[in-house]
């Protein structure tokens, strides 16, 4: 079956600190590749995406992602963290076989300033 | 662009009581998710429609739980009778599908906080 698998559940950074969070998918076709985030108490919003082209992908706020399909991984980076980064983090994959959306268990991110 | 409305923002109920959720998808978009979110088991996708049909409702837990959209513009979510263990924040997206399959990036609602008691 096909699924996201996000490897941090918890991470806590200080102000300025580089980040990295991990996902790997398990699905062998054709992928739309995404990055979610969720500010405490909000709705999810896309914080970049993947179709085709470029693996390596910008997003809003200085994150970045990029995708290696021999890795099946699709890991975010921000090369520094602000306060206002704290939030929940997803990565999600698009199936155009199932048509389904399915997200990672998501990611915490604390940021102390 | 108003985006995706979803009411109400809290639902208390107790259990056994019938429970609706509404969503209202953005004008345009042809394919509308609803999604639960739990502390435990994160972000599950119930069930999706495009051009108001429901395609996959693999994800729905129980016959309790049941989905419609009769329209372009609105859909529905309900749980009769609801359990304690349906506390979530139910989620609506809504999204404009390619002929090919690809989609546009989700567009989520902000939620319907679920507690019953």
């Amino acid at each position: 079956a096909q699924s996201v698998s996000q490897h941090n559940h918890h991470v806590i950074l200080s102000e300025a600190a580089s980040l990295e969070l991990g996902c790997n998918y398990s699905y062998g076709g054709t992928v739309n590749l995404f990055w979610y985030v969720q500010y405490p108490g909000q709705h999810l919003q896309l914080l970049l995406k993947y179709f085709s082209g470029d693996p390596l992908v910008k997003g809003i706020k200085g994150f970045e992602a990029e995708f290696i399909k021999s890795k099946f991984s699709f890991n975010l980076r921000k090369p520094s963290v602000q306060w206002s980064d704290t939030a929940e983090y997803f990565c999600a994959v698009f199936s155009g076989n199932t048509g389904k959306l399915i997200f990672g268990q998501g990611t915490t991110l604390q940021v102390k300033p | 662009d108003a985006g995706v409305i979803q009411s109400p923002r809290h639902e208390v109920t107790e259990m056994g009581q019938e429970v609706t959720l509404r969503c209202k998808p953005i004008s345009g978009h042809n394919s509308l998710f609803w999604y639960r979110q739990t502390m435990m088991r994160g972000l599950e996708l119930l069930i999706y429609f495009n051009n108001n049909v429901p395609i996959d409702d693999s994800g729905m837990p129980e016959d309790r739980f049941s989905a419609k959209m009769p329209n372009a513009s609105f859909s529905t979510l309900k749980i009769q009778p609801s359990e304690p263990r349906d506390s979530a924040v139910y989620f609506c997206a809504s999204s404009l599908s390619s002929a090919t399959g690809g989609p546009s990036p989700l567009h989520f609602g902000n939620g319907t906080r679920l507690t019953v008691t």
